[in-house]
This record gives C-alpha cells, structure tokens and sequence, in this order.
C-alpha cells in the first residue's frame, strides 16, 4: 500500500528566510503528487501539482515554487518566507484517474 | 476553469438528525467526485466517490449521488451521531491530474 512521508511535522521561520519542504511516496510508481495549504480555519488550496518527474502545474502565483526531482519526491520550496506562508501544508498522491487521494500527516508552518 | 462550491458551516444538528450538506461543481470533461472527511486532529480520509454521472457512492451510512444534471454532489446522512463531528470536504478530481477540493463545511453534532 501506499504511504507518504512528510516532514518536519511543525516549523517555525523568520520572515525572509527560505523553506524546503519534502515529500516522499512509497509504495507506488508514476503517482500524481500534489501540495496543499490548509489555512486555519479554512479548506485546501492546491498549490502545485504534478503528473511526472519535471512537470509542474501552479495553481496560485505565490511565494512558492515546486520541484519533482524523483518519481517518488515532490519539493515545496521558497526563497524567501512571508508572514502569510503559514499555514498547514498537505502532500497527497493519486495513482490514477478516479483514484483517491492519500495525504500526508502534514507540515505547519508558522511564519514569524 | 474547475471549482468546487460547498455549502458555508458551522452546521450544528442534533442526534439522529438528517443531514444535507451541499456542493456543486463546474468542470471541463467528466470528473470524478468525491466526500473527505477530517476528524479533529487528523488528517483528510476519502468517505466516498462516484467516478460518473448518476453514480451513488456511499460509505458508514453517508450518500452522495453524481448529477450532471445539475452539477451537484451533495452529501446525506439520515440519521447523524456524535461522532460524525468533523469537517467534511467535496472534491474534484479530473482527468488532467488536476485535484481540487471545497471550502469544507464543519459539522458539529450535539447529543
């Protein structure tokens, strides 16, 4: 079965510092691997999402970017963090068309 | 474009009550719908899906019936209990890739 690892669970940055966050899949080949940002209180916005290695779709322009170096490895990234980058961030894989999702335990993000 | 469109919460019913929370959606082809569900302090879990039109999907006594027609996929429940407090989510999934979900609608069940 699948599963995804994300980390870290929790993280505090100072603004204008950069971010790297990394998600890894297991179990599967070729997903579609996406990010989300939860913010408190609100639903999922999708940030990016990508069907293969080197292909990514952006969904918002923000203080975001994306890379998919691996099959298996999605990176959520920023070069310099703003206050309103906090947020809860969600990775989630599908394995095909009309397939579920499968979302990572998460990583929040306070931005001070 | 894709979008999802759920009804606003705080939803606050009481036991055994009767449940409806509403969601439409406009999309490009035919895509899949589906029904997540977050428990306080957990992650996002897949309740039930319907991959085409007039499909029924259904799961722990919920239903949601995929209407072209009227671009709806709304959730039910005829009889809720406590422990279906959580905040519920609509999804769009279509056949580029693309994964989109509602705003999510909290539902708060008092015994």
């Amino acid at each position: 079965s699948q599963t995804i690892h994300q980390w870290p669970a929790t993280l505090v940055q100072p603004v204008g510092s950069p971010l790297s966050l990394e998600c890894t899949v297991e179990g599967t080949s070729n997903p579609n691997l996406y990010w989300y940002r939860q913010a408190a209180g609100r639903g999922l916005q999708l940030l990016f999402y990508s069907v293969g290695i080197g292909q990514i779709s952006s969904e918002v322009p923000q203080n975001l970017s994306a890379s998919r170096p691996q099959d298996r490895q999605f990176i959520l990234s920023s070069k310099k963090l703003l206050l309103s980058d906090s947020g809860f961030y969600l990775c989630a894989l599908k394995t095909g068309v009309g397939t579920e999702a499968f979302f990572g335990q998460g990583t929040r993000l306070t931005v001070v | 474009g894709n979008s999802v469109t759920q009804m606003e919460g705080p939803v606050t019913l009481s036991e055994e009550a009767f449940l409806t929370i509403n969601c439409t959606y406009t999309a490009t082809g035919y895509p899949s719908l589906f029904w997540y569900v977050q428990y306080p302090g957990e992650g996002l879990q897949l309740l039930l899906k319907a991959t085409k039109a007039d499909d029924k999907g259904s799961n722990k006594g919920f239903e949601a019936t995929y209407r072209k027609e009227t671009t709806s996929f709304h959730l039910e429940k005829g009889s809720v209990q406590v422990s279906d407090s959580a905040v519920y989510f609509c999804a769009l999934g279509n056949q580029g890739g693309k994964l989109i979900f509602g705003q999510g609608t909290e539902l708060s069940v008092k015994p």
